[in-house]
């Protein structure tokens, strides 16, 4: 299995408060996504990186903010969290990119209330 | 833009039984990929497959990519089978773009 961690597993928010998801990867790989699952959506990228403080929007990407100053992590900040932000966030890695497979983490399941 | 549509959208089977899974992509790909997000939520890798065909134990993937589609075989399911089925597909950049996923249940 990929080595990948997401942290929290599971949290519950109240809307209007910053919450910071955690991805960390063990394979040194290059490229860094954020995703969300919804109900009838299938999976949408939010962010991703390609690189060390190089970032890059997805299609899903208002609302949020991501940091990579290392290359084992990847954090996805919900600047002040909505009820419409409520989803599992998936976490995935590539080792450069297009051409090479991508692993994904285990999710992490936020409630905003 | 971009579309990647699976069909079909759910499928009920009785174990024991064979399946076909097909996705289909609008533009020419630079990879492919099945996965099996299984009753807990986990993703799990199946196939990479930009073409040609590729066969692990009851699975098989099959991508023909000048005619942009890809089909994922399973013979003789099992109740572990159940599960959504995605393709995701990158369109020349660096962004992995999913189809909205099959829904297999395995019907004991």
């Amino acid at each position: 299995d990929a080595g990948i961690t997401q942290s929290p597993r599971h949290k519950v928010t109240e809307t209007g408060t910053p919450v910071t998801l955690r991805c960390h990867q063990t394979e040194n790989h290059r490229y860094m996504y954020w995703y969300r699952q919804d109900p009838g959506h299938g999976l949408r990228l939010i962010h991703y990186s390609y690189g060390v403080k190089d970032t890059d929007k997805g299609e899903v990407s208002d609302g949020y903010s991501v940091s990579r100053s290392k290359t084992e992590d990847f954090l996805l900040t919900l600047e002040s969290a909505t009820s419409s932000q409520t989803s599992v966030y998936f976490c995935a890695i590539s080792a450069i990119g297009r051409n090479t497979e991508a692993f994904f983490g285990q999710g992490t399941r936020l409630t905003v209330v | 833009g971009i579309q990647v549509e699976q069909s079909p959208p759910d499928l009920i089977l009785q174990e024991g039984a064979n399946s076909t899974l097909r996705c289909n992509f609008s533009d020419s790909v630079n990879n492919l990929q099945w996965f099996h997000q299984n009753p807990w939520g986990q993703l799990i890798n199946l196939f990479y497959i930009p073409s040609g065909t590729k066969q692990n134990g009851r699975l098989s993937a099959t991508t023909v990519a000048t005619e942009r589609y890809s089909l994922l075989y399973i013979s003789s399911s099992q109740t572990t089978d159940s599960g959504v089925y995605f393709c995701a597909v990158h369109f020349g950049n660096e962004k992995l773009t999913f189809g909205t996923g099959t829904r297999l249940t395995i019907i004991p």
